[in-house]
Parts: C-alpha cells; sequence; structure tokens
C-alpha cells in the first residue's frame, strides 16, 4: 500500500512568488492534515479536512495560505505570496478514523522543505 | 492537555537497548500515550501507543506504570538506524481533537 506522498519534496522561491504544494494521502483515508515545521521549532498543526470539508483550520497563520481538497482525494496548498517567515519543512498526513483521533494514527509523508530567499 | 516531559537527547551504542522515559504527571483519564519516531528528511512515524501496563510490537515495547503518571519507551538492541527524534504523545490534542501537538522530543543517536 502506498504511503503518504508529498511534492515537490523541496521548493526555493524568493520573497512574493507564490508556491503550491501537493499531498497525496492513502487512499481510502477520509482525514488530511497539514502541519509545519519552522526552523528550530515544533511541529506545528495548520488545518485538518475530512473528505473535502475544512473541519479546522484553526492552525493555518493568516490568508497567504489556501488549502485544498476538492473531490476529497489530493490536497494543495498554496502560500502567495510568500514571506521569509514561510520557510520551513511542511508535512501532510491522512488518517482513516472519522472521528476523534485520540487513538487514530495519522501516516505522515516525507514533508515538502519550503525555502523563501 | 498533558504536559509531557522527555530527555532532550539521549546517546547508545548499536547493540544496547534504549528506554525513554516520558513524565506525563497530569494525563487525564481518558488520554492514550502515544509514541511516534521520525527521521531525517522524513515526516514522523507512529510506533506504539497504549493506555496501561504493558504493549508490545515489532518495533517497541511501552511501560506504563498503575499510576500512569510516566511511560517508557524501550527499544531493544538499538542500530545505527534506530537514530532518530522519538515523541511522546499524551492527550495532545488541540481543541477541536482533531490534531496532534508535538513537543521537542528526545534526539537518539546510535553509534557503532
Amino acid at each position: 500500500e502506498a504511503g503518504v506522498t508529498q511534492f515537490p519534496s523541496h521548493s526555493v522561491i524568493e520573497k512574493g512568488q507564490t508556491v503550491t504544494l501537493r499531498c497525496d494521502p492513502i487512499s481510502g483515508h477520509d482525514n488530511l492534515y497539514w502541519y509545519r515545521r519552522v526552523m528550530g521549532k515544533e511541529i506545528k498543526f495548520l488545518l485538518h479536512f475530512v473528505k473535502e470539508s475544512k473541519q479546522d483550520e484553526s492552525g493555518m497563520p493568516n490568508n497567504r495560505f489556501l488549502a485544498e481538497r476538492t473531490g476529497g482525494t489530493y490536497s494543495t496548498l498554496k502560500v502567495q505570496p510568500a514571506e521569509l517567515e514561510d520557510s520551513g519543512v511542511y508535512f501532510c498526513a491522512s488518517s482513516q478514523d472519522p472521528g476523534r483521533v485520540s487513538t487514530d494514527t495519522q501516516y505522515f509523508g516525507p514533508g515538502t522543505r519550503l525555502t523563501v530567499l | 492537555l498533558a504536559k509531557t516531559t522527555q530527555p532532550i537527547s539521549m546517546d547508545s551504542y548499536e547493540g544496547q537497548e534504549v528506554n525513554i522515559t516520558c513524565s506525563h504527571n497530569n494525563i487525564a483519564t481518558n488520554d492514550y500515550i502515544t509514541w511516534y519516531q521520525q527521521f531525517p528528511s522524513q515526516g514522523p512515524r507512529f510506533i506504539i501507543q497504549g493506555y496501561k501496563t504493558k504493549v508490545t510490537n515489532e518495533v517497541a515495547s511501552l511501560f506504563i506504570p498503575a499510576d500512569r503518571k510516566s511511560s517508557t519507551l524501550s527499544l531493544p538492541r538499538v542500530s545505527l538506524s534506530d537514530t532518530a527524534v522519538y515523541y511522546c504523545l499524551v492527550g495532545a490534542f488541540n481543541q477541536a481533537g482533531t490534531a496532534l501537538i508535538f513537543g521537542k522530543g528526545t534526539t537518539l543517536s546510535v553509534s557503532s
């Protein structure tokens, strides 16, 4: 069974440019999460999809970040315009349990390393 | 949200058993204890979860005393490939119950 995949693995852009990150969850997983780690900090939650609906986007830092999950399959996270502080590693995870995640395993992708110059 | 305390780093040699202890004095009755492992350039990976006593799988064992205020992740006979960051998560969900909350983890370095 294929795991969570993310594309690209690494992106280097200049401040003010736009970048779109993609995540393909494990097939059949309704729950999809985005997290990120900025330099020297802990991994932080960004948002959670259940199928195509945003269940919780309380972790999104500002309106320069836009996440979509059309059709409830893959998801994209667009940063527009990118700022220096957006640099970090963006992780996507998916899980199966549609309910509370207290015992549900989240499967993480390898991450996309974003560097904003 | 139960606060966890674990060592920042640990060093070990190949073939040794490594025990990483996590303190969680404020654990709630319905909280599970979950450990994730993260290799460099990869995302975190679930390794084990337990509620009480002992849980064992092909990767590790998790020991939880009766008061559940701490837990110990045990890695038998570590190899170089076990070098990673290990996260202890207890009740580590945001208010909506939808996301994991990670701390700094324990960086385990295994050398030959």
